[in-house]
């Protein structure tokens, strides 16, 4: 199975920080990686997938880019909704696989 | 607009079965992928089954094989997940979920629905 490791578990941040959050693959995906947001006591929520394409209607401070097997998310402008746990999740081979999620908190 | 709304959960005990249903509306359900995915309490997630627009494929979890069955019928827009010989390591909140077209990511999510294994 590729395992997925994301880091950090969890960040404190301030309204406006940039916040980056990695994904490292145990092996190479190519860029078969999508970005959830989860919000407490909420179903995830697609944000990004193919490494970098926002979903409709997302915001454009969010972002992601990578290959291979190192991947980054990150939020340009931290806003106060965005308090959530982010997770990564590969598609390139079964079993579908997620990172165990990184929590992030506004300071 | 896409709504997902699973039904089904509840508290079994060690060994026993329960059926999850997951009723879709808002979008083509007989063209597109399904799956299960489970969230553990406080934890993270996990995938556990998908199944292809017609059901001639179906895919699991290691963990589940031989256990769980999902299933679909495209004349309800629904799709299923019977879990036999249930475990207390299946106790999760069980997502169902809209693999989005040509690809298995999760365009869209239900509620979710709490399985409890627990004697």
């Amino acid at each position: 199975d590729i395992q997925m490791t994301q880091s950090p578990s969890s960040l404190s941040a301030s309204v406006g920080d940039r916040v980056t959050i990695t994904c490292q693959a145990s092996q190479d995906i190519t860029n078969y990686l999508a970005w959830y947001q989860q919000r407490p006591g909420k179903a995830p929520k697609l944000l990004i997938y193919d490494d970098s394409v926002l979903q409709t209607g997302v915001p454009s401070r969010f972002s992601g880019r990578g290959s291979g097997t190192h991947f980054t998310f990150t939020i340009s402008s931290l806003q106060p909704e965005d308090i959530a746990t982010y997770y990564c999740q590969q598609y390139d081979y079964l079993p579908l696989t997620f990172g165990g999620g990184t929590r992030v908190e506004v300071k | 607009e896409v709504q997902l709304a699973e039904s089904g959960g509840g508290l079994v005990q060690p060994g026993g079965s329960l059926r999850l249903s997951c009723a879709a509306s808002g979008f083509t359900f007989r063209t597109s992928w399904m799956s299960w995915v489970r969230q553990t309490p406080g934890k993270g997630l996990e995938w556990v089954a998908n199944i292809k627009e017609d059901g001639s494929e179906k895919n699991y979890v290691d963990s589940v094989k031989g256990r769980f069955t999902i299933g679909r019928d495209n004349a309800k827009n629904s799709v299923y997940l019977q879990m036999n010989s249930l475990r207390a390591e299946d106790t999760a909140v069980y997502y169902c979920a809209r693999d989005c077209a040509s690809g298995w990511w999760f365009c869209n999510w239900g509620q979710g629905t709490l399985v409890t294994v627990s004697s």
